[in-house]
């Protein structure tokens, strides 16, 4: 099992539409995960980190649910501007917080 | 400005010719990285600095050197390119990782070819 799994997509939406992506981990000892957001050929960004009680800005809400070992991303009310790559992105665990990130998955938005 | 930058943004080589490729951040940040991006395997961490003159290897380092001598500096090294060091590079930096994760800042990347 890779250490930090996602859906590729593409994810082909509705503006207005309502989207969800899952990210699977494989080391229960990870304590630090992100979502980062990518532009196409450009450099990836934070969008948000993950709490254990979950997370909101905006239209974006974040949730960890670790007796599952994954991280969710839900996208409220898709704008043309979310049409990017999302990046997962976990630590390693078991003392170390080097991150690992996922291979992202692919949003498009379309009028 | 904020900022880690990368230079050049594009380079096109051949194989076996030595090459540089530099990364300079002025937050002050303790850590630093180097990632390679290709199509399908997404973001690969080549070789991290804790500190200076602290480096260590990520996941794909072979073919690959770096060096820590200054807080804000963090080459990346091709002794002997090859084809398949072809890629998306990326360094970013974060003020630290040590007791937790912080937000990692990325450069604009350098798209290098080797022929």
């Amino acid at each position: 099992r890779k250490e930090v799994e996602q859906d590729p997509g593409p994810f082909n939406v509705p503006e207005g539409a309502t989207v969800a992506f899952n990210c699977t981990y494989s080391n229960s000892a990870s304590q630090s995960f992100f979502w980062y957001r990518q532009d196409c050929r450009k450099e990836p960004k934070l969008l948000m980190s993950v709490y254990s009680s979950g997370n909101e800005d905006g239209r974006f809400t974040a949730q960890l649910n670790r007796a599952s070992q994954y991280i969710s991303l839900l996208i409220r009310d898709s704008k043309l501007s979310d049409s990017a790559t999302y990046l997962c992105v976990v630590n390693k665990g078991g003392g170390s917080y080097i991150p690992t990130f996922g291979r992202g998955t692919s949003l498009i938005v379309h009028p | 400005e904020a900022q880690v930058t990368q230079n050049p943004r594009y380079l096109i080589t051949v194989t076996g010719k030595k090459l540089t490729v530099t990364c300079s951040q002025n937050m002050n940040h303790e850590y630093m990285s180097w990632y390679r991006q290709d199509p399908g395997l997404g973001l690969r961490q080549i070789y991290y600095s804790m500190n200076v003159e602290v480096t260590d290897k990520g996941d794909v380092p072979e073919g690959y050197k770096v060096s820590r001598k200054e807080k804000r500096n963090f080459p990346l090294i091709l002794e002997s390119p090859s084809p398949n060091q072809t890629s998306l590079y990326f360094c970013a930096s974060s003020p630290s990782v040590g007791i937790t994760y912080n937000e990692q800042f990325f450069g604009p990347g350098t798209r290098l070819t080797v022929l």
